[in-house]
């Protein structure tokens, strides 16, 4: 079946400090990987996507690669800063149904000035 | 721009009572999926529709129905309501054109008492 693991948190950093959130996924076919955030009282935000093998999505000086021979998609940030507080979710999706998501258990992030 | 709007934003209910969760997507989005959080869990995928017909089905319990109407909101319908149910709930829409983005709502918060 269809899962997905992330580091557990909560993951405590300073500001300009370096980010990485591990995520690991199975899937019986080819998917597609995603990383939502979630600010409090807030919705799911697409942060990035990738659509297959060795692609990188990027967005916000978030980065992460999609690795099949690991099966992992780790989100990466040079430097973070406070208002990159939030939960962090990885999540896959497969087959047509494109946007039906597998999530994981989600990472909250807590930056310090 | 126009978001998904979902309501009511919060919402309480005794055991055994009914709710109904409304979802309106964004103008010209045919595809609406419902996703449940429980406190301090991932969203799990509970039913998605297309053109107001079912397109996929997760994890939804027996008691829950939703349908999608000819305006393209749809409503989750939740009878004999138990401490349980107890969570957040996210819609999302998506216009069906292969590999686009879904955009969640902010979700209704439901509260079993």
């Amino acid at each position: 079946g269809n899962s997905v693991t992330q580091m557990e948190g909560p993951v405590t950093l300073s500001e300009e400090a370096f980010l990485t959130i591990n995520c690991t996924y199975t899937a019986t076919g080819y998917p597609s990987l995603f990383w939502y955030v979630q600010y409090p009282g807030e919705g799911l935000q697409l942060l990035l996507k990738a659509t297959k093998a060795d692609d990188k999505g990027s967005n916000k000086g978030f980065e992460a690669t999609y690795r099949k021979e690991t099966t992992s998609f780790h989100l990466e940030k040079g430097s973070v800063q406070v208002s990159d507080s939030a939960v962090y979710f990885c999540a896959l999706s497969e087959g047509y149904n494109f946007n039906k998501f597998y999530f994981g258990s989600g990472t909250k992030l807590n930056v310090k000035p | 721009a126009a978001g998904v709007i979902q309501s009511p934003r919060h919402l309480i209910k005794e055991k055994r009572e009914t709710a109904t969760l409304k979802c309106y997507p964004i103008p010209r989005h045919d595809t609406v999926y419902w996703y449940q959080q429980g406190p301090g869990q991932d969203p799990q995928f509970l039913i998605s529709f297309y053109e107001k017909m079912q397109s996929d089905k997760g994890s939804i319990p027996d008691r829950f129905s939703a349908q999608q109407f000819s305006d393209y909101h749809s409503e989750l319908n939740m009878s004999s309501l138990e401490l349980g149910d107890s969570a957040l709930y996210f819609c999302a829409s998506s216009p069906n054109a292969g590999n686009t983005e879904a955009f969640f709502g902010q979700g209704t918060r439901l509260t079993v008492v």
